[in-house]
């Protein structure tokens, strides 16, 4: 079964501070797409980044980017510069087998920024 | 542009009384379909995904059901409903392909009293 393991359920950080949270992943396919989504209180999932397992370059965004080393299927977040406004949880997920796949979710990292 | 539509946004039931939720897609044609479920200060969990009309997978084992009338609607039910049904249930949906972002609903907020 493909599984994404995400081994910090909190995580706490200082206002402008750096932070980084930790994602593993398991699949035999060759093709699939990593992402990090930001749940806030008031639950509504967004995305946060996202990248393809094809491509070789870590994605970014702002003051998110990610660590992507696919031979040791790992796919950590950084987050720069820490803000009060990414006290959240935090998913990893995976997306797998094309049309016939679907969404598997991390269990979360609950992220808390402290000014 | 593409939309998501889940409701209600909250519910409160009586144990044993029947649940239907509710969530459309606009926007997009022959997308894939997802039920979720996500206990209080937990991760979600897969309940149901859908990758046509009528094409339903289980991932749990409960007294959930899906259904897919149409290729932008996916209907969660339940005929009696447990206390342990109780949760935050979100509908997503995606490419078939997975070249783009997961789309959520706003969630619904079940209460089984």
């Amino acid at each position: 079964a493909q599984t994404v393991t995400q081994s910090q359920p909190e995580m706490s950080v200082q206002e402008a501070e750096t932070v980084t949270l930790s994602c593993t992943y398991d699949t035999s396919e060759s093709n699939y797409y990593l992402f990090w989504y930001k749940q806030p209180p008031s639950r509504q999932m967004i995305l946060v980044i996202r990248q393809e397992a094809y491509k070789q370059q870590n994605a970014t965004e702002n003051r998110f980017s990610v660590n992507f080393q696919k031979a040791a299927k790992s796919f950590s977040l950084k987050i720069s510069d820490s803000q009060l406004g990414d006290t959240a949880m935090y998913f990893c997920v995976s997306f797998y087998g094309g049309s016939q796949g679907n969404l598997i979710f991390g269990k979360g990292t609950k992220l808390s920024v402290k000014p | 542009s593409q939309t998501i539509h889940q409701w209600p946004a909250t519910l409160v039931q009586p144990v044993g009384s029947p649940l239907s939720l509710e969530c459309t897609v606009e926007g997009t044609s022959n997308p894939n379909l997802y039920w979720y479920r996500q206990a209080a200060g937990r991760g979600l969990q897969l309940l149901f995904y859908s990758i046509g009309i009528g094409q339903i997978s289980s991932e749990v084992p409960q007294n959930l059901s899906a259904s897919r009338p149409q290729d932008r609607q996916f209907i969660l039910s339940s005929k009696k409903l447990l206390l342990s049904d109780s949760g935050f249930y979100l509908c997503a949906w995606s490419s078939g392909t997975g070249d783009t972002e997961a789309f959520f609903g706003q969630g619904t907020r079940l209460t089984v009293v």
